[in-house]
């Protein structure tokens, strides 16, 4: 398996645009999370989906920010308009179901985003 | 609340040098542990990882680290470094209860110098 694949590596755009970033979990895996990375607040949870449903979105900053997993195999994190204070590293992750607090997370290489 | 600190942003060590990483963390039940590790430009990948049972867990690239229950800590140890080893890592606790939501530290950059 080619693992999380995430999408695109490097995004820069500016402020009041839109940005989607994309991810596709590893076949068979249940469980996806969208994590973002900064120096200020290190690794924050911002959702996470199980069997393509939002179960908990409440590390979601605002209203600006919207995530969706249409099928099994994708899910896109949206920012709509962005701010320079959304410049980070978006992670996507996935996991199997089994033992979920238990399962070991597959992580992505990140979108690097930067709002300017 | 739960919470994962790690006291070290930086360590530098040399190559061929012991390790030792340090991980406290505060939860009230009975905590899911892990150490991750991100090389530079890389997603986070799983190093090991504590449930039950003995408290001392091998993982992967001759890491180990203990579970001390009485020091709420889990830290990362190493015999010898090598400078491959030059990344950071995290620790984290998984809660229980039913879904898989990891609390991370801060991180740990480690250098290794040659």
């Amino acid at each position: 398996d080619a693992g999380v694949i995430q999408s695109p590596r490097h995004e820069v755009t500016e402020m009041g645009q839109e940005v989607t970033l994309r991810c596709k979990p590893i076949s068979g895996h249940d469980y996806l999370f969208w994590y973002r990375q900064t120096m200020m607040r290190g690794l924050e949870l911002l959702i996470y989906f199980n069997n393509n449903v939002p179960i908990d979105d409440s590390g979601m900053p605002e209203d600006r920010f919207s995530a969706k997993m249409p099928n099994a195999s994708f899910s896109t994190l949206k920012i709509q308009p962005s701010e320079p204070r959304d410049s980070a590293v978006y992670f996507c992750a996935s996991s199997l179901t089994l033992d979920r607090a238990k399962e070991k997370l597959f992580f992505g290489s990140g979108t690097q985003l930067s709002v300017l | 609340a739960q919470s994962v600190t790690q006291p070290d942003i930086h360590i530098t060590v040399s190559e061929g040098a012991s390790l030792e990483l340090r991980c406290n963390y505060s939860y009230g039940a009975t905590p899911y542990l892990f150490w991750y590790v991100q090389s530079p430009g890389q997603g986070l990948q799983l190093l090991l990882k504590y449930f039950s049972g003995d408290t001392l867990v091998q993982g992967i690239k001759g890491f180990e680290a203990e579970f001390k229950r009485s020091q709420s800590s889990f830290n990362l140890r190493k015999p010898s470094v090598h400078w491959s080893d030059a990344a950071e890592y995290f620790c984290a606790v998984g809660l229980s209860g039913g879904y898989n939501k990891l609390i991370f530290g801060a991180g740990t950059r480690l250098a290794v110098h040659p």
